[in-house]
C-alpha cells in the first residue's frame, strides 16, 4: 500500500466516548501533521511531528492528543469531544529539511461527528 | 490582513472553457507556492507546487507566482467535468504550510 491511509475513514462519537484515529503513511517521509477541516474554514494545522518529536501544537485543546510512536505511524486520541469538533481530520506527512521537498501529502481524512 | 486570501466561489464553468483560480498573500517569508485539488470526500492532492517567479506548466495546468505583487495563480485549460473540485492553494516554510480557504469549481458538461 503506499501514500498517506487513514483509519477510521468515518467516526460517529457521543461527547463522553473515547476514540483514536490512526495514520500511516508510507512514502519514508520524516514529519507528520494533523489537520482539522471545517466548512468554509482554511485547513487549520494542529499537531505537527518531525523525527517523532511534537514541535508545534497550535493551541489545540487538550481534549486532542497526539502520539508518534515512530515516523510511519500518527495517532490522534480523542476524549470527551464538543459538537463543535465535528469536522474532517486529515493527516500529512513530508520529507522535512530538504529544500524542494517539504510539499506536503495528505491521506483521505476521518470524517468525524461528535453528537 | 488575512496572511491568506482566496475566492471561495463558487465558480462554474462549461466543459471546454479555461479556469483561473486565484490567491493573494501577505507573509513575505513564504518560500514556496503550491497548489492542491480536493474532491468531494476526499483529502487535498498535490496538483503543483513552485518556488520562484514565473509560470510553470504541467499539461493543462499552468501556475504562476508574482513575488512582487503576492499573487499566485492557477489556470486550467480545456477544463473537463472531472476538474470539478475544490482547489486550494498553499503557501509553504519549513514545516509548516498555510492553505487558502478553497474554491469550488464546476465544470458542467
Amino acid at each position: 500500500e503506499t501514500g498517506v491511509t487513514q483509519t477510521p475513514r468515518h467516526l460517529v462519537m457521543g461527547m463522553t466516548n473515547k476514540k483514536s484515529l490512526k495514520c500511516e503513511q508510507h512514502l519514508g517521509h520524516n514529519a507528520m501533521y494533523w489537520y482539522k477541516q471545517s466548512a468554509k474554514k482554511p485547513l487549520e494545522l494542529m499537531f505537527v511531528y518531525s523525527l517523532e518529536e511534537r514541535v508545534e501544537n497550535n493551541s489545540v485543546p487538550s481534549r486532542f492528543s497526539p502520539e508518534c510512536p515512530n515516523s510511519s505511524h500518527l495517532f490522534l486520541h480523542l476524549h470527551t469531544l464538543q459538537p463543535e469538533d465535528s469536522a474532517l481530520y486529515l493527516c500529512a506527512s513530508s520529507q522535512s529539511g530538504l529544500a524542494g521537498e517539504e510539499t506536503q501529502y495528505f491521506g483521505p481524512g476521518t470524517r468525524l461527528l461528535v453528537l | 490582513q488575512k496572511e491568506v486570501e482566496q475566492d471561495p466561489g463558487p465558480l462554474s464553468v462549461p466543459e471546454g472553457a479555461i479556469v483561473s483560480l486565484n490567491c493573494t498573500y501577505s507573509n513575505s517569508a513564504f518560500q514556496y507556492f503550491m497548489w492542491y485539488r480536493q474532491y468531494s470526500r476526499k483529502g487535498p492532492e498535490l496538483l503543483m507546487y513552485t518556488y520562484s517567479s514565473g509560470n510553470k506548466e504541467d499539461g493543462r495546468f499552468t501556475a504562476q507566482v508574482d513575488k512582487s505583487s503576492k499573487y499566485i495563480s492557477l489556470f486550467i485549460r480545456d477544463s473537463q467535468p472531472s476538474d470539478s473540485a475544490t482547489y486550494l492553494c498553499g503557501f509553504g516554510g519549513y514545516q509548516k504550510v498555510t492553505f487558502g480557504t478553497g474554491t469550488k469549481l464546476q465544470v458542467i458538461p
